[in-house]
């Protein structure tokens, strides 16, 4: 089964800096990749994705993400935290033909003044 | 009308009670899910329904029991549950699995935060 890991369940930025924000997935194949964020009490909400189209993959509020097949990595990106991103983030990765995705841990996001 | 919706969004419980969870999406996919989200956990994939049929069933208890009685409503029927059960309960749809009519992205409703004393 394909698989993703989230390096670091916490990370902490200042309010204006870069933020980054780790994955790597594990899969013979070229898989389906999310990213998507949890504000407290509530649902999950799909950030972007990667379908093996362009591998700099734009989605809402400012973030980007890299599809980079050689690291095996899909890594999470903004170039200037704002105090609204503070999140729990998830990325997930989708069997190529099955339901369901196989989501990370999570890394939570603290945005400082 | 939002894509999926849950009820009730917080509910409170004995050891001893029944009661159900219900989710309703109007996106028109055909694939629905149960995830249980607990603190400092990963999110646990319970139950998958495709076109009303389980197609996945990942070693829950028997005191949840989910209903599919057509692909917009799904519900989560709780008996007899214990304090661990205790968590936040999401509600997704898709359009079908991956690979086929669509990439297997998940639509979540807001969650039902179940308290179990």
């Amino acid at each position: 089964a394909q698989s993703v890991t989230q390096l670091g369940s916490h990370v902490s930025v200042s309010e204006g800096a870069l933020v980054l924000l780790r994955c790597n997935y594990s899969s013979s194949v070229p898989p389906y990749l999310f990213w998507y964020v949890q504000y407290p009490n509530q649902g999950l909400q799909l950030l972007l994705k990667y379908t093996s189209a362009a591998t700099l993959v734009k989605g809402i509020n400012g973030f980007e993400a890299e599809f980079k097949k050689s690291e095996t990595s899909f890594h999470l990106t903004k170039p200037s935290a704002h105090m609204s991103d503070a999140a729990e983030y998830f990325c997930a990765v989708s069997e190529n033909s099955g339901y369901a995705l196989n989501f990370g841990k999570g890394t939570s996001l603290l945005v400082t003044p | 009308e939002t894509g999926v919706t849950q009820t009730p969004r917080h509910l409170v419980m004995g050891m001893t009670n029944k009661k159900s969870l219900k989710c309703e999406q109007h996106l028109g996919h055909n694939a629905m899910y149960w995830y249980k989200q607990s603190a400092k956990k990963p999110l646990e994939l319970m139950f998958v329904y495709s076109l009303e049929e389980r197609v996945e069933n990942n070693s829950v208890p028997s005191r949840f029991s989910p209903e599919c009685p057509n692909s917009s409503h799904l519900f989560l029927h709780l008996h007899t549950l214990q304090p661990e059960d205790s968590a936040l309960y999401l509600c997704a749809s898709s359009q079908g699995p991956s690979g086929g009519a669509g990439d297997g992205e998940l639509f979540f409703g807001e969650g039902s935060r179940l308290t179990v004393l």
